[in-house]
């Protein structure tokens, strides 16, 4: 069965300053990866996606991840934080025989502070 | 304009009601789905659909029902079985089983 870890719990990043989450999946073969955002009191916003192929993944907002299989893990990166980047991130991993079921990380809160 | 709509936004019942929670879809997906959020806990999976008139349980179906009889409409019971109905529901879709899922804005539900 197929599982993600998010070790942080809470980040606090000043604007302007790089970020990294990260997030760890177990699952016995190939993986679908998805970073999604959360707002406040709102549904989730699919950042970015990966299925295959070129491992460094672009997203919406400035956002990119990088699938590294040897270590199970696909951390979610943006070079510089704007403060509307403060929200809930999600890390999700589905079965690339179906995503059906989606299992999720539960969740990195991500403060900017000016 | 297409998305999923998730109505209402806010939901008190009393305890021991049933309460239903609409979640409608106009991107002629075939799969819809729905998460229960409670804080610490990222999102939990209730039930799918995968196609009109089938619905398969997901990891936490005790205590809830669905129905999907047209493929735009997915709505979700919870009935006075389920232990701790008070959280975050979202409903969400996706093209088939192996697209990314699209989420609605979420219904609070608060059990008094």
């Amino acid at each position: 069965a197929q599982s993600v870890t998010q070790p942080d719990i809470h980040i606090t990043v000043s604007e302007g300053a790089s970020l990294e989450l990260r997030c760890n999946y177990s699952y016995g073969a190939t993986p679908y990866l998805f970073w999604y955002v959360q707002s406040p009191g709102q549904g989730l916003q699919l950042l970015l996606k990966y299925f295959s192929g070129d491992t460094l993944v672009q997203g919406i907002k400035g956002f990119e991840a990088e699938f590294k299989r040897s270590q199970s893990s696909f951390n979610l990166r943006k070079p510089s934080v704007h403060w509307s980047d403060a929200a809930e991130y999600f890390c999700a991993v589905g079965a690339s025989t179906g995503a059906n079921n989606l299992f999720f990380g539960t969740g990195t809160r991500l403060t900017v502070i000016p | 304009d297409g998305g999923i709509t998730q109505s209402p936004k806010y939901l008190f019942r009393k305890e021991g009601q049933n309460v239903t929670l609409s979640c409608e879809q106009n991107l002629n997906h075939d799969a819809m789905y729905w998460y229960r959020q409670d804080p610490g806990q990222g999102l939990r999976l209730i039930y799918y659909s995968q196609i009109v008139n089938d619905f398969q349980k997901g990891d936490i179906a005790e205590g809830y029902s669905v129905s999907r009889e047209k493929k735009e409409s997915f709505p979700l019971t919870v009935t006075s079985a389920q232990k701790n109905p008070t959280a975050f529901y979202l409903c969400a879709s996706s093209r088939d089983s192996w697209g990314e899922q699209f989420f609605g804005p979420g219904t609070r539900l608060t059990v008094l």
